[in-house]
Parts: structure tokens; sequence; C-alpha cells
């Protein structure tokens, strides 16, 4: 089946660290990926995508994320954390063709939080 | 505004009590998507339309929920009947077909926090 494992429910960092986030998936193919971002209370905003082409991708924020097909991973990093950065984030994957193409698997997310 | 907008923000109803939420895409983004997120989870798909046509149903669509999307521009969901375990936030999204890759990324509205009684 299908799936999205974000294996950290809650990572804390200090201002100023570094951050990596994970995320692997179980999918028939590639998939297209993604990491979005979610502030209390809000809605969901895409932080950076994986369609093909360079497997280290830049986003909003100054994140990055690396897709890694041997791994089946798509770890999302940061060399500094901001305070700002305190959220809650998801990785989704997505179908290329074929069966749907409509729906986002999303994991479970993993929670950040930043000590001062 | 140009983002995805959804109304109301919260609802708080009884349990057996119908209601219904809109959601107000992107202006040239011909799809629409929705999906419920639980505490502690991740956003779930629901439904998802293209223009008018409701293209895909999750299981987790019961024959309580409805969606709409009459005229290809603004969507309604509604749950009848409702239940506690239907407590949740519900979260719409756009997308437009995109040139370089048949699918397409999606934008999301802040969300309906429905709280059922």
């Amino acid at each position: 089946a299908q799936s999205v494992t974000q294996p950290d429910i809650h990572i804390t960092v200090s201002e100023g660290a570094s951050l990596e986030l994970r995320c692997n998936y179980s999918y028939g193919a590639t998939p297209y990926l993604f990491w979005y971002v979610q502030s209390p209370g809000q809605g969901l905003q895409l932080l950076l995508k994986y369609f093909s082409g360079d497997t280290l991708v830049q986003g909003i924020k100054g994140f990055e994320a690396e897709f890694k097909r041997s791994q089946s991973s798509f770890n999302l990093r940061k060399p500094s954390v901001h305070w700002s950065d305190a959220a809650e984030y998801f990785c989704a994957v997505g179908a290329r063709r074929g069966g749907s193409q409509g729906n986002l698997i999303f994991g479970k997310g993993t929670k950040l939080s930043v000590k001062p | 505004d140009t983002g995805v907008s959804q109304d109301p923000r919260h609802k708080i109803t009884k349990r057996g009590q119908n209601v219904t939420f809109r959601c107000d895409p992107i202006s040239e983004h011909n799809r629409l998507y929705w999906y419920r997120q639980t505490l502690g989870q991740g956003p779930e798909f629901l439904t998802y339309f293209q223009n008018e046509a409701q293209l895909e149903k999750s299981r987790l669509l019961s024959d309580r929920f409805s969606a709409e999307r009459p005229k290809g521009s603004f969507s309604t969901l509604e749950i009848q009947r409702t239940e506690q375990g239907d407590s949740a936030m519900y979260l719409c999204a756009s997308s437009s077909p995109n040139r370089i890759s048949s699918y397409n990324e999606q934008f999301f509205g802040p969300g309906t926090r429905l709280t059922v009684l």
C-alpha cells in the first residue's frame, strides 16, 4: 500500500542550529514529492516539491530537500533554524500518472519546536 | 487576496445536525480538492473535482458526506447527521494543470474546524 512515514513526531532544536526532518515513502514507482508546513490553526503552505531532474531541490524560507531513490527518502533540511520555523511539517506524495492523480498522501507530520 | 478561501473558519454543531462548508479556489484553478485532518494526523483525501465533474471519492467519504461544484468555481461539502467522529479540520485545496508535469501542486485554504458536540 502507498504510504508516507515521518518517523519523528516531535523535534526540538536550538535557534541557529541545523535541521533535518525525515520522510520515507512506499510507492509503486517514483512519485511526486512535496513538503508542506502548517502553523497552528492554519492551512498548509507548500515549501518545496520534487517532480524530476536534480535530486536536491530548493524551496522557500531557506529549506531544501534531497530525493534519494535508493532509500525511498525525501528529507527536508535547513542549515540554520529561526524561531519562526516552529510549526508542523508534512511530507506528501502524489501519483505521476494512472491511478489516482487527485490524491496526495500525507505523512502524520513532525512538529518542530525551536529553543531560544 | 487571491488564495483559497473557506467559510466558515469554525463550526460547532450538535450531533445529528447537518452542516455545510464552502470553498472558493484560486480563480484560474480548475481542480478542487477536499481533505480531512484530525488531531495528530496528516490530511486525508476525501474527494476532488476537475471543473464541475467529481472525479474521485475516497472510501472515507461516507454516504452522509456530499460534495458539489455546480459551476466549476466554488464547492460545498455537506455532512448530514453529524457524528462526534466527524470533528476535524476540513481543508480545501485547488490546483491548475502544469505544463511541465501531469501532476498539480495543490494550494490549501485555511480550513474549517468542525466540532460536533
